[in-house]
Formats: C-alpha cells, sequence, structure tokens
C-alpha cells in the first residue's frame, strides 16, 4: 500500500539558511499534519492542513510557514534556521480526520 | 485533548503477551484513544484505537475501562521486533498530543 513520502530524508544546513520540506500524502487523504522531535523528544505538533486550509496550529516557531496545494501535497518552509532546529520532521497524513499515517520523516542538521 | 500517562518503561519476555496501560482520566465523551508506536527514530506507526468498546485487529487489542478513564494495549506474542516506544492518545480527530510514552523492551 502507498505510503506518505517525505522529502529529503536528509538535509544539512548552516544557521541562518532556509530550509523546505515536502510531504505527498497517501493518496485520497485530505488531511496532512506537521510534527517535529528533538533528540530524545516526544513528537511535537507544528501545524494541520485539511483541504488546502489550516485546519489548526500548534508549536510552530513565526519563522516557519507551511501550506497544503491543490494536489493535497504539503511543504514546511523554514527560514533563518538556528541551532535548535535541528530535528526529525514528520508529516502525516488522514482521510479526513481518521487515524494519521506518518512518513518517515526528515532528518534536518543545522550547523 | 486528554492527558495521558503511562509508565516510562516495562519489559516483556519474547512470545508472552505484552500488557502496556494508559491512564486518561480527563477523557471526554467523544476523544478517541489511539496507540502508535515509534521504532528507534522510524515515523510513528499506527497501532489501533476505539471509543468505548474493545478493539482487535492484527497487529493488538484494545482495552477500554467502562468508565473510559484508562486502557490497555495488549500485544498477544510479544517479538523482538515489538521493542519500541509506544504512545497512547486521546484525540478529537485533529492533532496528535504526543505523551512520553512507553518504552517496551522484549527480552529474549
Amino acid at each position: 500500500a502507498a505510503g506518505v513520502i517525505q522529502s529529503p530524508r536528509h538535509l544539512i544546513k548552516e544557521k541562518r539558511e532556509t530550509a523546505t520540506l515536502k510531504c505527498y500524502p497517501i493518496p485520497r487523504h485530505d488531511t496532512v499534519y506537521w510534527y517535529q522531535q528533538g533528540p530524545g523528544q516526544d513528537p511535537q505538533f507544528l501545524i494541520s492542513f485539511y483541504e488546502k486550509m489550516q485546519s489548526d496550529k500548534g508549536s510552530i516557531p513565526d519563522r516557519f510557514s507551511a501550506q497544503q496545494f491543490s494536489d493535497y501535497h504539503s511543504e514546511l518552509n523554514m527560514s533563518s534556521l538556528e541551532l535548535g532546529d535541528s530535528a526529525l520532521y514528520f508529516c502525516a497524513s488522514s482521510f479526513t480526520y481518521n487515524e494519521q499515517f506518518f512518513g518517515p520523516g526528515t532528518r534536518l542538521t543545522v550547523l | 485533548d486528554a492527558k495521558t500517562t503511562q509508565p516510562p518503561s516495562m519489559d516483556c519476555a519474547e512470545g508472552r503477551a505484552a500488557n502496556l496501560p494508559c491512564n486518561h482520566s480527563t477523557i471526554s465523551g467523544n476523544e478517541y484513544v489511539y496507540w502508535y508506536r515509534q521504532i528507534h527514530s522510524q515515523g510513528p506507526q499506527y497501532i489501533i484505537h476505539g471509543l468505548k468498546n474493545n478493539e482487535t485487529n492484527e497487529m493488538a487489542s484494545l482495552i477500554i475501562t467502562e468508565d473510559r478513564k484508562s486502557s490497555t494495549l495488549i500485544l498477544p506474542h510479544a517479538t523482538l521486533r515489538d521493542t519500541a516506544v509506544y504512545y497512547c492518545i486521546g484525540n478529537t480527530g485533529n492533532q496528535f498530543y504526543f505523551g512520553t510514552g512507553t518504552s517496551l523492551t522484549v527480552i529474549p
């Protein structure tokens, strides 16, 4: 069965650079969620989209923004990167608000 | 969303049933109880969810108390590949708030 696809899987950036993470949900899923998991931490909800509209917002820094496109894929844009942004970033998708299926994650390292 | 409480760690012998408890005493009437697990930095994996009735699928069983203040995830025959952090999440359908979870170690 098709799963959530995230790209890139690994990303290395310098401080103050920008990064864009992409998420391709499971076909026919209309809701996308973004989570951040720091080293040794539990996943923290950042933001979600339902039918291309932002549906909920968690602990997402103002330096980050995200959107969901007409084909339902989503991008998380991160600017002015800080060392503390180094983390695993997971995308999940669901059909409306049913169980969420997570992607393999993008590991971001900020040097 | 309900705050959930789980023991930080548990051991289980391979082949035996693993029973993972979760307290969610503040859960509201329309909140589902979801269980996920995460195997070392992989994406969290959906296991099972329920509202009031006990549920069973090919991975596990979920037993929810009648007052819905707690639940137990049962892995009937634990294998080494079940070693993971297990998260119990109370959710009305949108964002998930992961607690600290239970680190389950299956011992040969």
